[in-house]
C-alpha cells in the first residue's frame, strides 16, 4: 500500500460525458502527479501541482482540468470525453516538489462506450 | 533531463539475479538515475536510486559506472512475483515536477 488513494477505481461513462476523477496523497505529500496510461502509449504525464498551485504540464489536452485543495486532495476533470479517452489514470505524490521518489495510487480505469 | 536506453525484455530464472541494464549516455552532473517497476497495470513501484555511489535498499541494488553513463538495477534473488515493466529514468536533481517514463524493460521471471 503506497498510502495514495485513488477514487472510483473503475468508472464507465458514455462519449461526451464528464468525470471526475479523485486522488488522496499520502499524509505529508505536498506535490501531486497525474499520469495517463493507455494501451498503446505508455505512462504519459499530463499536471503537477505542489501545494494547490500548477507546477509543470505534460500532454494534457484542454478537455482535461485538474485542482489540488487546500486540504492536498487532487481532482482530475476530464469533460467531452472521447473513447480515445478510455486508460488507466495514475495518480502519484511526493514530499518535495522535485518529486523524484514518488508513490503511486492504484488507478482509475475509464472505459469511455 | 537525460534520455534512456533499455533493452525490451528479458527473462530470468527464478530464484537467480536479475541484472537490468540502462544506458544514458548523455546524463549530467546534477541528474539522478532512478529504477520504478510496474506490476501488470497496478501503479509504478519507486525502487531505487542513486547519483553516483552505488545504492542497496531492501529490493535492489544499483550499481552506476564510473562514467555515469550506464547502470544495472540488480535484484538479487529473483522471484515470480518481480515479473514487471521495470522504467529506468534519469532525471535532475533540482528540475520541477514529472518523471517521464519510456517504455522500460518487460523482465519476466520464470520458475
Amino acid at each position: 500500500d503506497s498510502g495514495v488513494t485513488q477514487t472510483p477505481k473503475h468508472l464507465i461513462t458514455a462519449t461526451g460525458q464528464r468525470v471526475t476523477l479523485r486522488c488522496s496523497p499520502r499524509s505529508g505529500d505536498l506535490s501531486v502527479y497525474w499520469y495517463q496510461q493507455s494501451l498503446d502509449q505508455g505512462l504519459q504525464f499530463l499536471i503537477q501541482y505542489y501545494n494547490g498551485e500548477e507546477r509543470a504540464k505534460g500532454n494534457i489536452l484542454e478537455r482535461f482540468s485538474a485542482q489540488q485543495f487546500p486540504d492536498l486532495h487532487s481532482e482530475l476533470n476530464l469533460s467531452s470525453l472521447e473513447l480515445g479517452d478510455s486508460a488507466l489514470y495514475f495518480c502519484a505524490s511526493s514530499v518535495v516538489i522535485t518529486g523524484g521518489e514518488a508513490f503511486f495510487g492504484q488507478g482509475t480505469r475509464l472505459t469511455v462506450v | 533531463d537525460a534520455k534512456t536506453t533499455q533493452p525490451t525484455s528479458m527473462d530470468c530464472a527464478e530464484g537467480r539475479a536479475a541484472n537490468l541494464p540502462c544506458n544514458h549516455s548523455t546524463i549530467s552532473g546534477n541528474e539522478y538515475v532512478y529504477w520504478y517497476r510496474q506490476i501488470h497495470s497496478q501503479g509504478p513501484q519507486y525502487i531505487i536510486h542513486g547519483l553516483k555511489n552505488n545504492e542497496t535498499n531492501e529490493m535492489a541494488s544499483l550499481i552506476i559506472t564510473e562514467d555515469r553513463k550506464s547502470s544495472t538495477l540488480i535484484l538479487p534473488h529473483a522471484t515470480l512475483r518481480d515479473t514487471a515493466v521495470y522504467y529506468c529514468i534519469v532525471r535532475s536533481g533540482g528540475s520541477q515536477g514529472n518523471l517521464i517514463f519510456g517504455k522500460g524493460t518487460k523482465l519476466s521471471v520464470k520458475p
